[in-house]
């Protein structure tokens, strides 16, 4: 069935230093990219989304790059500051008739001061 | 601002009990959904529904059921509750014709089950 792997699963970086977060997905009629961010205690929100027609999105300090070929897309964060720290999610939507959203299994990033 | 809440954020049951975790959006959405967050294993979705009382079975179904009665709310109902099912539950909604699903989240029930 489809699935979306998340890779690392833990992330601890210094503060100021890049973060990068990978995942993989299966169908390759996945067509919209979205990550979600969810700080400690609080809700997930959606933090950038790629669709399958663009290779990379860049907002401020966050990006993320889409490989159709090989079915990968990547979270980059550049600059990291402590209010980065959280989990993160991605999650790939399959256009089946109605939409599926299949969310890897999240990363949590460290930023230490 | 689309606003999804839920009816409580931390719930104590007993095992065999029945429980209810309500979500409403205010934001017209057709499409709803309930997860459960565990450690490790990201979100996992239960249940969702496309329209007024329709459902369809998530990846971890069992021992859940919902109710979509209104477009605005949509209930988890956990029959017989058991200590498996202590978790975070999270309920999302979505705008069906925006093409993309973005999901947002209500702010989660944290359930623990005795």
């Amino acid at each position: 069935g489809e699935n979306v792997e998340q890779h690392p699963s833990t992330l601890s970086v210094q503060e100021g230093d890049s973060a990068v977060i990978k995942c993989t997905y299966s169908d390759s009629a996945s067509n919209y990219f979205p990550w979600y961010k969810q700080e400690l205690g609080k809700r997930p929100q959606l933090i950038i989304d790629i669709r399958s027609n663009v290779g990379e999105k860049k907002d401020q300090r966050i990006a993320v790059t889409l490989n159709k070929t090989a079915k990968h897309f990547s979270l980059h964060i550049t600059e990291t500051q402590p209010e980065d720290s959280a989990v993160y999610f991605c999650a790939a939507i399959l256009h089946t008739g109605g939409f599926k959203t299949i969310f890897g299994a999240g990363t949590r990033l460290f930023v230490k001061a | 601002d689309v606003k999804v809440t839920q009816s409580s954020r931390y719930l104590v049951k007993r095992t065999g009990e029945k429980v209810f975790l309500e979500c409403v959006q205010d934001m017209d959405h057709e499409n709803m959904f309930w997860y459960r967050q565990d450690p490790g294993l990201g979100l996992r979705l239960i249940y969702f529904s496309y329209d007024v009382k329709m459902k369809e079975k998530g990846d971890i179904p069992e021992g859940y059921s919902v109710s979509r009665e209104k477009k605005e709310r949509f209930s988890l109902i956990l029959e017989s509750a058991s200590t498996n099912q202590t978790s975070m539950y999270l309920c999302a909604s979505s705008l069906l014709s925006s093409g993309t699903d973005t999901q947002y989240f209500g702010p989660g029930t944290r359930l623990t089950v005795l």
